[in-house]
């Protein structure tokens, strides 16, 4: 099966600054990491998304990077800005025959003026 | 395009009570169907998922149930709520391959009172 671990639980930023959180799975046949980005009282919703066959890819102010040698991949976000406060979760999925999505435990990201 | 419908958006049901929520999916056939709950501010906790008509697996011993009478619908119900089943609920389907992301429904904000 796939575990997937994401840290830290939360995260405090100042304006302007930038946000790092990482996330490591354990299924080396793993090739989708995507990330969702779930605002206060709304759905969660992916906001990107990287394939095993890239290493790293960028969206305005959003990046996303992938170790498959370390398993892990990481969500950036640069320049942060108060709208970007929300709770972010990364995505794997379970090996099984029933191909189970799993999520990570979920970063709160509070970005302050 | 692919549309999920959840519906109530909020409800208040006195402990005891049956509950009965529903998610719809259009768009595309045999999605796999999800039920998750999520805590304030906490990460998103797999209740259900089906794979397919009559194909669903319990992820967490609990008084609710879930039910997939056609292949785009997914009910979650309980004879006697709790307490402690007030929280978010979230219904998602995903593509079922290996590489898919989840999309969710608006999500039902329940409180038992």
């Amino acid at each position: 099966g796939e575990n997937v671990e994401q840290h830290p639980s939360t995260l405090s930023v100042q304006e302007g600054d930038s946000a790092v959180i990482k996330c490591t799975y354990s299924d080396s046949a793993s090739n989708y990491f995507p990330w969702y980005k779930q605002e206060l009282g709304k759905r969660p919703q992916l906001i990107i998304d990287i394939r095993s066959n890239v290493g790293e890819k960028k969206d305005q102010r959003i990046a996303v990077t992938l170790n498959k040698t370390a398993k892990h991949f990481s969500l950036h976000i640069t320049e942060t800005q108060p709208e970007d406060s929300a709770v972010y979760f990364c995505q794997g999925m379970t090996t099984d025959s029933w191909g189970k999505l799993q999520f990570g435990a979920g970063t709160q990201v509070v970005v302050t003026p | 395009s692919q549309t999920i419908h959840q519906w109530p958006a909020t409800l208040v049901q006195p402990v005891g009570s049956p509950l009965s929520l529903e998610c719809t999916v259009e768009g595309t056939s045999n999605p796999n169907l999800y039920w998750y709950r999520q805590a304030a501010g906490r990460g998103l906790q797999l209740l259900f998922y089906s794979i397919g008509i009559d194909q669903i697996s319990s992820e967490v011993p609990q008084n609710l149930s879930a039910s997939r009478p056609q292949d785009r619908q997914f009910i979650l119900s309980s004879k006697k709520l709790l307490l402690s089943d007030s929280g978010f609920y979230l219904c998602a389907w995903s593509g079922g391959g290996p590489d898919t992301e989840a999309f969710f429904g608006q999500g039902t904000r329940l409180t038992v009172v």
